[in-house]
């Protein structure tokens, strides 16, 4: 079992939409949970961690951690187009001192 | 915010000849970094953690001898590919880890080095 999973995609959503992005973890002491979005041929850039139960907004973005089913999800109001791109949902393994990556997830926005 | 820079951008080599890759963070200082491979669509490789002053710690499978990792002061850490091979094109991303930062291993990443070993 991987130690991060997403499914990889592609994931199509319309212009306007909720796009819905989901990770799983099996490390349970695991703290902190972020997600990464990169386009192509970019590095990854940070748009939320979390690291409490529950839901935190930033804008038209929503994480959702729920630890005791092991899983954090992406939530994305209003999609747009300029969302189209890779998300990495990376974890924080208890004392691990360093990020564990998901396989990413492509998503794309249809005009 | 926190920035950090990677020099060169892109790189071609020949076969057989070594290359350094700089790691640099512009305006914090970085205790630990940290180096990444990732091929054409796939996701992130941790190759190595580069802590300042102290030797790597590279992950399971990664040659310590082939990427040689540098961390010499608390704003740079340098990745030497030593005698490239074709296999080992691919896009090398560094990040650090800003101490203050709002979450203990969030991390900030360069732009990434595009390495090209004919």
């Amino acid at each position: 079992q991987k130690e991060v999973e997403q499914n990889s995609g592609p994931l199509s959503v319309p212009e306007g939409a909720i796009a819905s992005l989901n990770c799983t973890y099996s490390d349970r002491g695991s703290q902190s949970f972020f997600w990464y979005r990169q386009y192509s041929g970019k590095s990854p850039e940070l748009i939320m961690f979390i690291y409490s139960n529950g839901d935190k907004e930033d804008g038209r973005f929503t994480a959702q951690l729920n630890k005791a089913s092991q899983y954090v999800s992406l939530l994305i109001r209003d999609s747009q187009p300029s969302d189209s791109a890779t998300y990495l949902c990376a974890v924080d393994p208890q004392g691990a001192q360093k990020l564990v990556f998901g396989q990413g997830t492509r998503l794309t926005i249809n005009p | 915010g926190a920035v950090v820079s990677q020099h060169p951008s892109w790189v071609i080599c020949k076969s057989g000849t070594s290359v350094k890759i700089e790691c640099r963070s512009l305006d914090f200082q970085a205790t630990t970094m940290f180096w990444y491979r990732q091929f054409p669509k796939q996701s992130l490789m941790l190759m190595a953690t580069s802590n300042e002053g102290s030797k790597a710690t590279y992950e399971q499978g990664v040659e310590k001898d082939k990427f040689l990792i540098n961390h010499a002061s608390l704003t740079l850490s340098t990745l030497t590919v030593t005698s490239a091979h074709p296999e080992d094109s691919s896009f090398y991303i560094c990040s650090a880890r800003e101490p203050s930062g709002r979450a203990f291993n969030e991390q900030f990443f360069g732009p990434g080095t595009r390495l090209t070993v004919l």
